[in-house]
Parts: C-alpha cells; sequence; structure tokens
C-alpha cells in the first residue's frame, strides 16, 4: 500500500509563514498535489508537482524532492481564512490512483 | 463553485436502509471520482468511472455500488447501511480521468447520517 505522512494539527500567528511536510512512498511515484479543504467544504486544488524543486504560486509555494520521497507546502503571510486543513496526495504509476493522506488541520491565530 | 454538483446535501437514514447519491461532473469533464471522509480518515478513494466504463477500484465495500450513465451523471448506491457508514461522501471530476497528474474538481459533498 501508499503512505503518506504529515502532521495531524499545526498552528501559526497571522502573518507568519507555515511549512507543511509531506513524505510519501516512492515506488511508482507519479505526481504530488496539494488540496485545501475548510471545514465541512470541498477540497480544492492548490499545488501540483512532478519534478524536483519549489513551485510558487502567490502566497503558497510547494516543494518537492523525489529521491527523499518529501514534499512541503509552504504558506507565507498567513491569514485568518487560511485556517483549514491541507491534503497532501500522491499520485500512483502503479495503480493508476490518487492517494490522499489524512491532512494537517492548521489553526491561524491572531 | 467547481461545476460539480452533488445531491442531496444531508441525508438521514436508518441502518438497513438504502440511499443513492447523485453526482453531475463540470461540464465537458468525462471522469468521475468517489470518495468517502470519516472524522478519523482522510480522503478514502471509492471508484472512478470514465466516459460510463469502471476506471479504477479503491476500498469500496460490496454492499457499495457505482455507475455513470451516458449524460456523464453518476450515482453512488449504499445498501444495507450500518452506523460506520456515516460519513461526507464526495465526488470529483476530471478531464481525462487521470487522476494521478491532472487536478480534481469536487463537489461540495452529501454528509450522510446513519442512525
Amino acid at each position: 500500500g501508499q503512505n503518506i505522512d504529515q502532521p495531524t494539527e499545526m498552528t501559526a500567528t497571522e502573518g507568519a509563514i507555515v511549512q507543511i511536510n509531506c513524505t510519501y512512498q516512492t515506488s511508482g511515484f507519479n505526481g504530488l498535489f496539494w488540496y485545501q479543504q475548510h471545514a465541512g467544504e470541498a477540497p480544492t486544488f492548490l499545488s501540483y508537482n512532478v519534478l524536483d524543486g519549489l513551485e510558487e504560486k502567490g502566497r503558497f509555494s510547494s516543494f518537492l524532492s523525489r529521491s527523499k520521497g518529501y514534499s512541503y507546502l509552504l504558506l507565507k503571510e498567513l491569514q485568518m481564512k487560511d485556517s483549514a486543513s491541507y491534503l497532501c496526495a500522491q499520485g500512483s504509476e502503479n495503480t493508476d490512483k490518487l492517494i490522499f493522506g489524512t491532512g494537517t488541520r492548521l489553526q491561524v491565530f491572531p | 463553485d467547481s461545476g460539480v454538483t452533488q445531491t442531496p446535501k444531508h441525508l438521514i437514514t436508518a441502518t438497513g436502509q438504502r440511499v443513492t447519491l447523485r453526482c453531475s461532473p463540470r461540464s465537458g469533464d468525462l471522469s468521475v471520482y468517489w470518495y468517502q471522509q470519516s472524522l478519523d480518515q482522510g480522503l478514502q478513494f471509492l471508484i472512478q468511472y470514465y466516459n460510463g466504463e469502471e476506471r479504477a477500484k479503491g476500498n469500496i465495500l460490496e454492499r457499495f455500488s457505482a455507475q455513470q450513465f451516458p449524460d456523464l451523471h453518476s450515482e453512488l448506491n449504499l445498501s444495507s447501511l450500518e452506523l460506520g457508514d456515516s460519513a461526507l461522501y464526495f465526488c470529483a471530476s476530471s478531464a481525462n480521468g487521470q487522476a494521478t497528474n491532472e487536478k480534481l474538481f469536487f463537489g461540495s459533498g452529501t454528509q450522510l447520517s446513519v442512525l
């Protein structure tokens, strides 16, 4: 099976920077996604990495290291509305499926 | 608004009953995915359809079944319901059915409560 590990909960202060880490099994890797999910709402796409390196998109950036089976999502200039769960998801070439981690619940405090 | 429509938003039923969840994908998307989300678990992949045909199967129970119709809408049927089936059920769609390298658009979900 596939194991995706990410912290269960994190807290941060408004205006700060937070990094949410995700590790995954490298076997059959075919892309790493990050989704944001506010409580009781649908997940929405944030980023997709398939090559090593950093992808920047406004206040959010996502990094991938395929050799280490590691990704992180970096959120800058945190706002209260960033309080949500952040889901790491791995595409598997072996199974042709997208498998989600259990998510990291981020709480931003004033 | 993702463009994916799910009905109903809420469903309350009793153990042993059967329910049907409905999903209309985004205009132009050929593939539909069903996920189950419980409080203590992440999004669990159930099943995927592409242009009317089953493409991939996840941890879907035998009591559950799904289909995608010619107009591309999909239905998820849950039967002999148990308390543990209470969860948020999401439908997602994508253009080409390549979940591993294209983004999914999720509906707002159906909250199922089995009492």
